[in-house]
């Protein structure tokens, strides 16, 4: 089945430590999105990529970083997590280019521990 | 920017009965678009039902439909007989009509809970 999958499902990493999460889609879909869901409240939109073109959230910190090096990888990075980082990271996908009539495709979610 | 509230942070029922789930959102946007997405307990978020603003009419999939009020700027979502897979967190969420992209806000969900 045509999916969105994330790995790894769960993440540990220690206060500023580097981490990188991982989203692949077999969808071939052309916009990658990726999310941040705190516990207790909605998921928020970090960037997302229109195939090669990256849209940055003006409230993202800086911290977040992401690349997309082909159509179905797309990567999050966090440069120092912070406590404040933990949360579960939700990767999407849809096709694009309907002015906002797309329907998105999300993965599990990794969710992610800062000791 | 826009903004979506979901009152009811959780709500019950029982199999086989209805249930509505309330949300309000907030845009200056005439040309928009409304979800519903449900969250299963450690599962993905998968689409429920989606709604164009320009349509007046109800969008319905099967067993779940929604009222949309859009001078009240009201999209709430009714569940008919309640099965116990529907289980989950609930969002409510909104993207404007434009752009290439459907970059979506969401309200904070309604935890729902079907019983036997």
């Amino acid at each position: 089945d045509a999916m969105v999958i994330q790995n790894p499902r769960y993440q540990v990493t220690q206060f500023g430590k580097p981490v990188t999460l991982s989203c692949s889609q077999t969808l071939n879909h052309n916009v990658m999105y990726w999310y941040q869901q705190k516990s207790s409240q909605a998921p928020k939109l970090l960037f997302h990529y229109y195939d090669k073109d990256f849209n940055n959230e003006a409230d993202t910190p800086d911290n977040f970083q992401s690349r997309r090096p082909n159509t179905s990888f797309c990567f999050l990075d966090i440069r120092s997590p912070g406590l404040g980082d933990a949360a579960m990271y939700l990767c999407a996908t849809s096709r694009g280019g309907w002015e906002g009539a797309d329907t998105q495709y999300f993965g599990p979610g990794t969710r992610l521990t800062v000791l | 920017a826009q903004t979506v509230t979901q009152s009811q942070p959780e709500m019950s029922v029982q199999e086989a009965e209805t249930v509505t789930l309330s949300c309000t959102y907030d845009t200056s946007e005439n040309n928009y678009y409304l979800f519903w997405y449900k969250q299963p307990p450690s599962r993905q978020m998968i689409l429920v039902i989606r709604q164009e603003a320009y349509k007046q009419q109800n969008a319905t999939e099967n067993r779940f439909s929604v009222n949309f009020q859009k001078a009240a700027k009201s999209f709430s979502l009714k569940i008919s007989d309640s099965q116990l897979g529907d289980t989950a967190m609930y969002f409510c969420a909104f993207t404007p009509g434009t752009g290439t992209a459907s970059k979506l806000t969401f309200g904070t969900g309604t935890r729902l809970q079907v019983t036997l």
